[in-house]
């Protein structure tokens, strides 16, 4: 069975930092794209970052780019999420999920708080 | 950026009932379109992508259709696992999703 587990949300203050990570099984994780997407309580999903399977492309939402940055070790089969002067409009739960444009499967999520 | 327009926003429906939610893009997204399920305190699901398929293990229940800039969800027949969130998404361009539209029990 495919697995996603994320990890490594928190409360932080606004300026802070934080690294999300995802580990991932059940499938051969070198050969899937991977997302990291978002959703603030009550709200729709939004998209965050991208990255290919070979790391050859990343791609960022225009709300994160410059203060988030994905990565990913496809020896330990995970992706990462480094973030960066947080915003408190940047608290949500964070799934990592995997696929190209529509992925097909969502980790549980890990929730992010930014908050003084 | 590529908005997504869902309407409505929640919808009322006993089981039984054709259901069906539409999305409107922005801009031209081809067949660039796929609808998840969400419930409470879970990820969303895939349902359908590239507008009309049906993602491996999803009911026949469920179908979607469109081109262009206007797409439709439809489940054919309302069961009482399908009162949820559904959310249609664009990736065309990046990817958006719409706002989503609640099935609540009539």
């Amino acid at each position: 069975d495919v697995h996603l587990v994320e990890s490594g949300g928190d409360l932080v203050q606004p300026g802070g930092s934080l690294r999300l990570s995802c580990a991932a099984s059940g499938f051969t994780f070198s050969d899937y794209s991977m997302n990291w997407v978002r959703q603030a309580p009550g709200k729709e999903p939004e998209w965050v970052a991208y990255m290919s399977a070979r790391i050859n492309t990343i791609t960022y939402a225009d709300s994160v780019r410059g203060r988030f940055t994905i990565s990913r070790d496809n020896a330990r089969r995970s992706l990462y999420l480094q973030m960066s002067r947080l915003r408190v409009e940047d608290t949500a739960v964070y799934y990592c999920a995997r696929g190209e444009g529509s992925p097909d499967f969502w980790g549980q999520g890990t929730l992010v708080t930014v908050s003084s | 950026d590529i908005q997504m327009t869902q309407s409505p926003s929640t919808l009322s429906a006993s089981i039984g009932d054709r259901v069906t939610i539409t999305c409107r893009a922005s801009q031209d997204v081809s067949r660039w379109v796929a609808w998840y399920q969400q419930k409470p305190g879970r990820a969303p699901k895939l349902l359908i992508y590239k507008a009309s398929t049906l993602e491996y293990g999803v009911p026949s229940r469920f179908s979607g259709s469109g081109y262009g800039t206007e797409f439709t969800f439809t489940i054919s027949s309302l069961q009482p696992d399908d009162f949820a969130t559904y959310y249609c998404q664009q990736y065309n361009i990046f990817r958006t999703f719409g706002q989503g539209t609640k099935v609540e029990i009539k």
